[in-house]
């Protein structure tokens, strides 16, 4: 069965600052991983896609890494803004859970003026 | 443009009552999803239809009925409903079962009391 951590729990840091948020899954078998934000009170948005023959995917100030083997994904966020506070949660496809996506419980990110 | 809908966004119910959740995409996608989000934010998949055909059914209490009238709809009717059943509800879609990004619905808090 595939597990999904994501570690901290929580991060509050000065606007400015880069920081990278982690994602171990126990089963690397896996068809995908993806990493999302949920603002409070909101749906899900998609941020990134990396499928397992990838190494990274970038967007924008955003760039995840994905190395399958080990069961390691990483966030990382340059330049942080006020505007990236969320909870960022990362999910993985396969691994033991067929197609499905398995979440992990989420970082919740605070980004200080 | 809306691309995942979900109706209605607040239900607050009594214990007993049956009620529906209503989800549409217009994203032209041929798979459609169920999660459910817990009191403490764990996110994990109910049901997820490809092509109006149910190919993920989780471990659902079968008070649950998932039912989909087309590919672009995919509601979720709940019997006979509990406290614990208490939660957010959101839809999802993704073009294909396998490999794709996966977008989600705004949410619907469900309140039991």
């Amino acid at each position: 069965k595939q597990e999904v951590t994501q570690i901290p729990a929580a991060l509050s840091v000065p606007e400015g600052e880069n920081l990278v948020l982690n994602c171990s899954f126990t089963d690397s078998a896996i068809y995908n991983l993806q990493w999302f934000r949920q603002d409070p009170g909101k749906g899900l948005t998609s941020l990134l896609l990396i499928q397992s023959s990838q190494r990274e995917q970038t967007s924008g100030r955003l760039n995840a890494s994905l190395d399958k083997s080990s069961g390691r994904s990483t966030l990382y966020i340059a330049a942080s803004q006020p505007g990236d506070s969320a909870t960022y949660l990362c999910a993985v496809s396969g691994g033991g859970s067929n197609y499905k996506l398995t979440f992990g419980k989420g970082t919740l990110l605070t980004v200080n003026p | 443009d809306t691309a995942v809908s979900q109706t209605p966004k607040y239900l607050v119910t009594q214990m007993g009552n049956d009620k529906s959740i209503k989800c549409e995409q217009n994203l032209g996608h041929d798979t459609m999803y169920w999660y459910k989000q817990d009191s403490k934010k764990f996110l994990k998949i109910m049901f997820s239809y490809n092509n109006k055909e149910l190919i993920i059914n989780e471990t659902v209490p079968n008070r649950f009925s998932p039912k989909s009238p087309d590919k672009a709809h995919l509601n979720l009717h709940i019997n006979s409903l509990e406290l614990g059943d208490s939660a957010v509800y959101f839809c999802a879609s993704s073009p294909e079962w396998v490999g794709y990004e996966q977008y989600f619905g705004p949410g619907t808090r469900l309140t039991v009391t």
